[in-house]
Order: structure tokens, then C-alpha cells, then sequence
């Protein structure tokens, strides 16, 4: 069985432009996270999308959006992006209602 | 490519009881990172240890890397219902081709009972 994929693997973009990550969870999981892991941080959570909603956000600005799919595949929207958006990007996915977390390689961003 | 172990895989204790989890990694370990999951609510950060030796607390929880930075363990000193959930070391390490490795171990689930 496929684990969770994340594309793509590595990213370079300038301050202000806009990035898309896509994260395509394990077959069967109706739930999607999103982390962003800057160097030296711990994981700091971003948003959790279950049934194509929306359901919780961390304490990120506006500016960090997204959505999930009908197959319940989900994108990460950056917009505007800042230097300090240079992280590493991670997905997890789980069963609904269920806890078990299972992460995708994630995605590295570079903002130059 | 480095693994973490955590044990136990689940974890049942009397409210104001210690506990100990551990976690213990194939390689050296550069930074190791404790978090508390609770369901939609994604991952909460704990701790950060990188040096050996290192200890770090907060509030009622004490995380340590032992010298060799192979095994770490949280403990949770007079545990309460809000500690329930399941813990994750997490870790960061280099590939054998030498990039940067994030792994995370499987979970130890922790339920406290009143």
C-alpha cells in the first residue's frame, strides 16, 4: 500500500512570489495536516482538513491557505511569500477519527 | 536510513502516577523533538534536545537525551487526565547519501485514568 506522497520534493522561490504543495494521503484516509518544520523548530501544525472541510488552523497568517479534494488529496497554498517561509513542509494523514498520524516525506522550500 | 523505537506502544497509568517513555534511535541523533498528538489538533510541540546529556522541562514533563544521543525519555511526574494522548519522538539525522532526514517514531499512547 502507498504511503502518503508529497510533491514536489524541493522548491526555490523568490519573497513575494506563490507556492503550491500537493500532498496525496493514504488510500482510505479522509483526514489531511499539514506541518511546516523551520530549521531548528519543532513541527508547528497549519491546518487539518477532514471531508473536504476545513476543521482547525494553527496560528499562521492568511496568507497560508488551502483545501482538500474530492479524493481527498489537498494542496497548501503560500502567498506573498517571506524568508522566513523556508521550511520543510510536511503532510499527514489518518483515518477519521482516529488519531494515528501517517506523514509524507514533505516538501522543502527555499525562499531566496 | 535512521529508525526510532518507542516503547511502550501504549501506556495505562493511575492519575498521579510517574511514567516514562522512550525513545531510541538506529544512529546518532542531531536534534530530537518530543510531541504530544491529540486528534485535530495535529502535533503539539514539547521539547528540542540536541546535546548529550541535555535535559529540558516544562511544567510536569522532563525530557532527556542520554551522552551517546541514541536514546531519549520523557517523564511525566504526577500525571493528569490532560496528558493523555499519544506521544512522538521525532528525529533529525542524515541519509546514507548525506541529506537531511526527518523520522518520526511510531507513537506511544498514553491514557490516565482518574
Amino acid at each position: 500500500e502507498a504511503g502518503v506522497t508529497q510533491s514536489p520534493t524541493h522548491l526555490i522561490k523568490t519573497r513575494g512570489q506563490q507556492v503550491t504543495l500537493r500532498c496525496s494521503p493514504i488510500s482510505g484516509h479522509t483526514s489531511v495536516y499539514w506541518y511546516q518544520q523551520a530549521l531548528g523548530l519543532g513541527l508547528q501544525f497549519l491546518l487539518w482538513y477532514d471531508e473536504g472541510e476545513e476543521r482547525n488552523r494553527g496560528n499562521f497568517p492568511p496568507r497560508f491557505s488551502g483545501r482538500q479534494f474530492p479524493n481527498y488529496s489537498s494542496e497548501l497554498n503560500v502567498n506573498a511569500l517571506e524568508l522566513e517561509d523556508s521550511a520543510l513542509y510536511l503532510c499527514a494523514s489518518s483515518f477519521q477519527g482516529e488519531e494515528t498520524q501517517y506523514f509524507g516525506p514533505g516538501t522543502r522550500l527555499l525562499v531566496l | 536510513s535512521q529508525e526510532l523505537e518507542q516503547s511502550p506502544q501504549s501506556l495505562i497509568v493511575q492519575e498521579g502516577k510517574n511514567l516514562t517513555i522512550n525513545c531510541t534511535s538506529s544512529k546518532t541523533l542531531y536534534g530530537l523533538y518530543w510531541y504530544k498528538q491529540k486528534y485535530g489538533e495535529g502535533l503539539i510541540f514539547l521539547m528540542m534536545l540536541q546535546k548529550g546529556g541535555e535535559e529540558k522541562s516544562h511544567e510536569k514533563i522532563t525530557a532527556k537525551l542520554d551522552e551517546k544521543k541514541q536514546q531519549s525519555s520523557l517523564h511525566i511526574t504526577a500525571s493528569q487526565p490532560s496528558h493523555a494522548g499519544i506521544y512522538l519522538c521525532g528525529a533529525e539525522g542524515k541519509s546514507g547519501a548525506g541529506s537531511y532526514q526527518l523520522t518520526f517514531g511510531k507513537g506511544t499512547k498514553l491514557s490516565v485514568i482518574p
